[in-house]
This record gives C-alpha cells, structure tokens and sequence, in this order.
C-alpha cells in the first residue's frame, strides 16, 4: 500500500524566510507526487506534481519539491515566505483503489508565517 | 467559474436527519470523486465515478451513504440518519481519465461543511 509521512504537523516562518515542508512515502511501484495547499475554508489546490520526468519539480507561487527516491522524500521548499503562503500543506501520492487512480493524503502541515 | 462546484457549501443538521451534497464537476471530466475531511486530517478516498458508474467505494462509505451521479454529469451525495461522527467537509473533486502512469490532475472543489448536532 501507497502512503505518506508528513513529518511536521506545524512549521512557523518568518516573512521572507525559507520554507521546508518534509514529506516521505512510502511507495511499491514507482510513485505519482503532489504537493497541495488548502487556505482556511478553501477547497485545495494543487501546488505541484511529480510524476516520473525531471526530479526537481517546479510549481506555483515559487514553491518547489524534489523527488529523492534514496530518501523516499519529497520535500516542499520556497526561497522566500510571504504571508500569503500560511495554510496546510499536504503531501499526497497515487495509489490505486481497484481500478481508479486515487489520492492518498498525508495529515497536512499547518505553515504560519509571522510578520 | 469553470471549476469545480458544490452547494450547499455549510450544512447544520439534528442527529438522525437525512442529508444531500451536490457536486458539479469541471465540464468535460468524466471522472468524479468523493473525499471526507475531518478535523486536523487530510482528505479520506470516499467514491469514483466514471461518467455515471459508481466504480469504485471505500470502507468509509457505510450503508447510511450513498451516492449517484445520474446522467454522468453533476453528482449527489446523501447521507441518511446522520451521525455525530459523520460531520466533516466533504469535498468533490473531477478528472479526466488517465493516462498512462502518471494520470491527469485531479481537481478539488472547496467542500461542503456538516454539522451534526
């Protein structure tokens, strides 16, 4: 079975600071990644996928994942934290239920960026 | 907008009543899906459709449940004699098929919120 790890339930930053978000999984066949971002009573929307070409993955509002397939890791970075960026994070990766694809979801990051 | 929809978006019912979602999904996709969300969780596989097969159900979706996507277009989720333990948001999410390993994306509507009281 398919599965993922967030491995911080929160993460605070500061305004302009680096932002990581560790996620592993953890996978019996090659993997389909994503990142998505939930805002407070919004549905989600999708950061990022990995899904077998380039291992570094480039996404919206500056956010960017790497696919580490040693580490079974698939961290979410952004250079720089805007106080937009404050929501839940999730790590997601496919898994197949019967015959339909489907999404299995980390517990999600809460990320706070203060002032 | 052109995304995902669902209605009503906040639900607040007595224990024992009998509830509806509708989800239209992104015209054109003929995949729908059904996810519950609790409290500090992430999103929970429900239900697939294609088109208007209900294809696949997981475990969560008790007899209470049950779900119809009629015409292969907009779905309805209804949940009857409901429970406490069944307030969450439930969210609605649309494809198109895959293919081939890495599948299109899938794309989340912004929930419908249950409360049983």
């Amino acid at each position: 079975a398919q599965s993922v790890t967030q491995l911080d339930s929160h993460v605070s930053v500061s305004e302009g600071t680096p932002v990581l978000l560790r996620c592993n999984y953890s996978s019996s066949y090659s993997p389909s990644l994503f990142w998505y971002v939930q805002h407070p009573n919004k549905g989600l929307q999708l950061l990022l996928k990995y899904t077998s070409a380039a291992t570094l993955v480039k996404g919206i509002n500056g956010f960017e994942a790497e696919f580490k397939k040693s580490e079974t890791s698939f961290h979410l970075t952004k250079p720089s934290a805007h106080m937009s960026d404050a929501a839940e994070y999730f790590c997601v990766v496919t898994s197949f239920f019967g015959s339909a694809r489907q999404l299995t979801f980390g517990s999600g990051t809460q990320l706070t960026v203060l002032p | 907008d052109t995304g995902v929809s669902q209605d009503p978006r906040h639900k607040i019912t007595k224990r024992g009543q009998n509830v509806t979602f509708r989800c239209d999904p992104i015209s054109e996709h003929n995949r729908l899906y059904w996810y519950r969300q609790t409290l500090g969780q992430g999103p929970e596989f429900l239900t697939y459709f294609q088109n208007e097969a209900q294809l696949e159900k997981s475990r969560l979706l008790s007899d209470r449940f049950s779900a119809e996507r009629p015409k292969g277009s907009f779905s309805t989720l209804e949940i009857q004699r409901t429970e406490q333990g069944d307030s969450a948001m439930y969210l609605c999410a649309s494809s198109f098929p895959d293919r081939a390993a890495s599948g299109n994306t899938i794309y989340f509507g912004e929930g419908s919120w249950l409360t049983v009281v």
